[in-house]
C-alpha cells in the first residue's frame, strides 16, 4: 500500500530564516505531487504541483519554491521566511488526472 | 479558473440528525468531485467521491449527489454521531488535466451528543 510522510510535524522559525520541508511517498511510482497551504480556519490553497522529476508548476506568486529531486520526494523551500508564511503545509500525492489526493499529516509552521 | 464555493461554513446538529453540506463549482468541464474530512491537527482524508457520469453515490451513512446542469454537489450524512465532528471539504477537478483539485472553504460540523 502507499504511504506519505511529511516532516517535521511542527516548526517554529524566525523571520528571515530559511525553510526546508520534506515529503516522501512510498509504494508507488511516478505519482503527481502537491503542496497545499492551509491558513487558520481557511481552506486549502494549492501552492505547487509536480507531474514528474524536475517538473514544478507554481500556482500562486509567493516567497516559496518547490523541488522534486527524486520521483517520490517533494521539497518545499524558502530562502527567507516572512510572517505571512505561517500556516499548515500539506503534501499530497495522486495518480494522474481525476483521482483522489492522498494527504500527509502536515507541518505546522509558525514564523515569529 | 475553477472556483468552488461551499456552504455553510459552520453546521451544528444534534446526534442522530442529518447534516447536509453544499458546494457549487464554476468549470463545467470538471468531472471528478471528492469530499474530505479533516480532524484537528491531521491531513484531510477522502471519505467519498463521485464522477460526472453518476448522479448519486452512497456509502453507509454518507451519500453524495451531483447535479451537473446546475453545477452543484452535496454531501449528506445521516444518523450523525459525535465522531462525525470535523471539518469537511468539497473539491472539484478543473479541466486542466493535471490531477490537481480545487477545494471549497470548508464546513466545520459539530455533532452535539
Amino acid at each position: 500500500s502507499q504511504t506519505i510522510h511529511q516532516w517535521p510535524a511542527t516548526l517554529v522559525q524566525p523571520v528571515g530564516s530559511p525553510l526546508s520541508l520534506e515529503c516522501t511517498v512510498e509504494g508507488t511510482s511516478n505519482p503527481n505531487l502537491y503542496w497545499y497551504r492551509q491558513a487558520a480556519g481557511r481552506g486549502l490553497q494549492l501552492l505547487f504541483y509536480s507531474v514528474g522529476i524536475g517538473q514544478i508548476s507554481s500556482e500562486v506568486p509567493q516567497n516559496l519554491s518547490a523541488s522534486r529531486p527524486q520521483d517520490r520526494q517533494f521539497i518545499l523551500s524558502s530562502k527567507k521566511l516572512l510572517l505571512s508564511d505561517s500556516g499548515f503545509y500539506l503534501c499530497a500525492w495522486s495518480w494522474k488526472s481525476e483521482s483522489p489526493l492522498h494527504f500527509g499529516n502536515g507541518t505546522r509552521l509558525t514564523v515569529t | 479558473g475553477e472556483n468552488v464555493e461551499q456552504h455553510p461554513s459552520t453546521l451544528s446538529v444534534q446526534e442522530g440528525d442529518s447534516a447536509v453540506i453544499k458546494c457549487t463549482y464554476s468549470d463545467s468541464a470538471s468531472n471528478y468531485f471528492p469530499w474530505y474530512k479533516q480532524e484537528l491537527g491531521k491531513g484531510p482524508q477522502l471519505i467519498i467521491d463521485i464522477r460526472s457520469n453518476v448522479g448519486e453515490k452512497k456509502d453507509q451513512r454518507i451519500a453524495v449527489t451531483l447535479n451537473k446542469t446546475a453545477k452543484h454537489f452535496s454531501l449528506h450524512i445521516t444518523e450523525t454521531q459525535p465522531e462525525d465532528s470535523a471539518v469537511y471539504f468539497c473539491a472539484a477537478s478543473p479541466s486542466s488535466n493535471t490531477g490537481k483539485l480545487i477545494f471549497g472553504q470548508g464546513t466545520t460540523l459539530q455533532v452535539k451528543p
